[in-house]
Parts: structure tokens; sequence; C-alpha cells
């Protein structure tokens, strides 16, 4: 079974540029999630879509970040503009499904370690 | 790649001796924790789960203990290998219709050969 793809592995930009990372989840997992992991802590959800829809974006800072996933198939997460505080690895990970209580193949993909200068 | 753990509690074990990792939750409405292993330019890796309804779960070389009365949760690896190096982080599912795992702040093991 194919994991979840990310890419790109790494990406460095200015501060105030704009950035996107794209993810694909494992084939038929209905709840996608966003990380962001910054070096040394824990990863935090930044967003969580099931299928096409959003049921939980409470930690996304809106005024510079947004995602969407079309279709509830691929994901893309935007930064615009990007400080420097933004530099971390962005995670996405998938699910079967949600709400069960208990993890349902919940898969984490390697990352995007964004670097912000 | 970058260590994801340059700034983390660090455990340093001898090859072949047991390891444990200790890890504070605070949310007492959590239900379900998850142990995850997370290798250097890789994403997290599930390694061993335990719902609120259990105190103990084992797998294979790896044993979870759960006491809620302190909000405690602790990995216990046998016989630590080379590739059990790694930061190793707690998270909990927290209670509220979808699943949303909240990670805890990591501890990296290092197996001294």
């Amino acid at each position: 079974e194919a994991g979840v793809a990310q890419s790109p592995r790494y990406k460095i930009i200015e501060k105030r540029q704009s950035v996107a990372f794209w993810c694909n989840p494992i084939s038929g997992h209905a709840t996608l999630y966003w990380y962001q992991q910054i070096l040394g802590q824990g990863p935090k959800l930044l967003i969580q879509f099931q299928n096409n829809g959003v049921v939980d974006d409470s930690q996304l800072p809106k005024d510079r970040f947004s995602a969407e996933r079309l279709k509830g198939v691929d994901s893309t997460l935007k930064i615009q503009p990007a400080k420097l505080e933004d530099s971390a690895v962005y995670l996405c990970a998938s699910s079967l499904r949600a709400g069960q209580g208990m993890l349902d193949g919940y898969t984490f993909g390697s990352g995007t370690r964004l670097t912000v200068v | 790649g970058e260590s994801v753990g340059l700034h983390l509690p660090t455990l340093s074990v001898q090859e072949g001796d047991n390891s444990i990792i200790n890890c504070a939750y605070s949310n007492s409405a959590s239900d379900y924790f998850i142990w995850y292993k997370q290798e250097s330019g890789k994403g997290p890796q599930f390694i061993i789960d335990i719902r609120s309804n259990m105190d103990k779960r084992q797998g294979q070389r790896v044993t979870v203990l759960l006491n809620k009365t302190v909000k405690h949760l602790s990995l216990q690896i046998a016989a630590t290998q080379p590739g059990d190096s790694a930061v190793y982080f707690c998270a909990e599912n927290v209670v509220g219709g979808y699943q949303k795992v909240t990670f805890g702040t990591g501890t990296k093991l290092q197996v001294i050969p």
C-alpha cells in the first residue's frame, strides 16, 4: 500500500514570499490532516478535512495560511506571505474515517521542510 | 537530515538495556493514547496505543502503561536496539466527534552501542 505522499521535500523562501505544499493521502482515506512541526516540538494540528469539508481549523493562522482539498482527495496548504516563524516541517496525515475514537489507519507523510530566510 | 530532537529531553540507554520514556498529559477528557516514533527526516510512525479503560498494553518489545489518576503515560522498550534511536512522542485523542490527535513533548532516545 502506498503511503501518504508529500511534495516538495524541502523549500527555502524569503520572508513575505508565498509557498504551497501538496499532499496525496492514502487511497480511500476520507480524513486528511495538516500539521506544523517546529524544530524541537511535537506536531501541531493546523487543519483537518473530512472528505472535502473542513472539520477543524481552529489553530490555522487564517490571515496567512489557507488549505483546500478539492474533490476530497489531494490537498494543498498555502502560506502567503511567509514569516520567519513559519520555518518548520509541514506534515500531512490521513486516516480512513473520523469520529471513531480509535485511529483508523492514521498515517503520516514524511513532510515538507520549510525554511524562511 | 536535521534532527527533530535538537531541543528535546534526551534519554541515553546502553544497547540491550530496557528504556522507559515518560509522558504527562493534561486533558482528563482524552480517552485514547498513542506513542509515536519519529526518525530524522520522517513523519511520526505509530508504535502502540492504549484506551483509557486499560492500564497496560503490550506489543512486540514495547509496553505502554497508563495511570489516569496522575495523567501519566509511559513507554517501555525491552532490549533496546540501535534502530530504536529516534524521538518518541506521546499523543492523545481528544474526545469530541472527530479524531484529533494532540501531541505532547517528545523525548529523544539515544542508544549507545
